[in-house]
């Protein structure tokens, strides 16, 4: 079955203990993204990557981390969490990087920091 | 940059009745996509219906339509039929045609409307 799984689904942490949440395609899709949804805000994008090793900043970069080392694997990392990134978290691919290409989304990580 | 806005918070219909959820954007392209994901309880985001800017004939799926006025950069859901499933957040989404470069590069979404059906 085409999806995007993220791990974990559910998680609560301390305010500076580092954490990753990872998020894997099995499309063979190139581009992937993250965003993050807060109530009242919709969703933004956080970060994205248009194809292994090349990422670039989306809307609110501040406080995270992303890496593409593999096709199908693009964890968020936060460094240092912040009571402000309590939110929930998706993770997208599309077959490419642009508009006409369906994204696909993953079921959401909600992170509570505290 | 894009903007997208959906001006009503949250909107009450009732079951087998006709709904309509508004959305507005801003753009200096002449080309893009548009989109309606619906967020239903599970959060699970599920896309509802696309447009492709350079298409005038409105898209259709099932009982969701659009009315696409590209002048206007109106781009409104009607759903028909209402059914107690169709409860949910829907928003508005924008996607540039290509990437350019030097900008964030993805799905510009409104605010939500909170959709609910009344039994």
């Amino acid at each position: 079955e085409a999806q995007v799984t993220q791990n974990p689904r559910y998680l609560i942490t301390v305010t500076g203990k580092k954490l990753t949440v990872t998020c894997s395609q099995n499309m063979n899709h190139e581009y992937m993204s993250w965003y993050r949804q807060d109530p009242g805000l919709g969703l933004r994008q956080i970060y994205y990557s248009m194809n292994v090793e090349v990422t670039d900043k989306g809307d609110v970069p501040e406080g995270y981390k992303v890496s593409r080392k593999e096709k199908r694997n693009f964890p968020l990392i936060l460094e240092s969490p912040s009571p402000n990134q309590t939110s929930l978290y998706f993770c997208a691919s599309s077959l490419r990087g642009s508009g006409v290409y369906e994204q696909y989304f993953g079921p959401g990580t909600r992170l509570t920091v505290t | 940059a894009q903007t997208v806005t959906q001006s009503q918070p949250e909107m009450s219909v009732q079951e087998a009745e006709t709904v309509t959820l508004s959305c507005t954007y801003d753009t200096s392209e002449s080309d893009y996509y548009l989109f309606w994901y619906k967020q239903p309880p599970s959060r699970q985001m599920i896309l509802v219906i696309r447009q492709e800017a350079y298409k005038q004939q409105n898209a259709t799926e099932n009982r969701f339509s659009v009315n696409f006025q590209k002048a206007a950069k109106s781009f409104s859901l009607k759903i028909s039929d209402s059914q107690l499933g169709d409860a949910a957040m829907y928003f508005c989404a924008y996607r540039s045609v290509s990437y350019s470069g030097g900008g964030a590069d993805g799905l510009t979404f409104g605010k939500g409307t909170h959709l609910i059906i009344q039994p």
